[in-house]
């Protein structure tokens, strides 16, 4: 079936670049997310790319898609400690009555 | 604070008739957008909104109209409906940015049928 994996952790210093890669399984998807879950509180959607994309830039958030291998990733340049976080990868869609399929998470930690 | 709410929740049509699907939010929020998702499609982006007065074509909008005359609501209109429409409707709403940069809240949907 559908999975969708990450690393669970991260640790990068501060003002290095962070990159967060993701696989996933299902090559229909048409949207892939990175969202983004702050101590205490909910998923933020931080991004999303077509499935038809390879790449698209957000100020300091890169996401690279490689349908090829089916790999997505985020990179965060500037890393700063409010980036610190959960960080999501899903595909499909969001909401209660479609199909999205998360990976288990990220942790993303700031070093001094 | 009753969020996004969509109506009808579920219509049939024949093929060549119109109809409106309305969408309402209350949280004052500046962005709406309308998708559609279709099985093994995910949700595809029709039209949105960042404002009232403002709207623009998302991946899909052939085939669809769409009108912001007031903050709260965000109608969608068929006005001559394809079997190729046969989808379930969702709309979105966020507080500003678009669909990169914040959080969208969805409605339950509208599940549509053309014959």
């Amino acid at each position: 079936g559908e999975d969708v994996e990450q690393s669970l952790f991260l640790s990068v210093r501060e003002g290095d670049s962070s990159v967060i890669n993701c696989t996933y399984t299902d090559s229909s998807s048409t949207y892939l997310y990175w969202y983004k879950q702050e101590p205490g509180a909910g998923l933020q959607l931080l991004t999303y790319i077509f499935s038809n994309m390879d790449m698209k830039q957000d100020q300091r958030l890169t996401v690279l898609l490689n349908k090829k291998d089916k790999h997505l990733s985020l990179r965060i340049a500037d890393t700063q400690t409010g980036d610190s976080a959960i960080y999501f990868c899903a595909e499909g869609g969001y909401s209660s009555a479609s199909k999205i399929i998360f990976g288990s998470g990220t942790r993303l930690s700031i070093r001094p | 604070n009753a969020g996004v709410t969509q109506t009808p929740k579920f219509q049939v049509l024949k093929t060549g008739q119109s109809m409106t699907l309305q969408c309402a939010q209350d949280m004052n929020h500046e962005y709406m957008s309308w998708y559609r998702q279709d099985p093994g499609m995910g949700l595809r982006l029709i039209h949105y909104s960042v404002g009232a007065g403002i709207t623009d074509q998302g991946e899909v909008p052939n085939g669809y109209n769409v009108s912001r005359s007031t903050t709260e609501d965000f109608p969608l209109r068929l006005l001559s409906a394809a079997p190729s429409q046969t989808s379930v409707y969702f709309c979105a709403s966020s507080y500003s940015g678009g669909p990169s940069t914040d959080t969208q809240y969805f409605g339950p949907g509208t599940r549509l049928t053309v014959l």
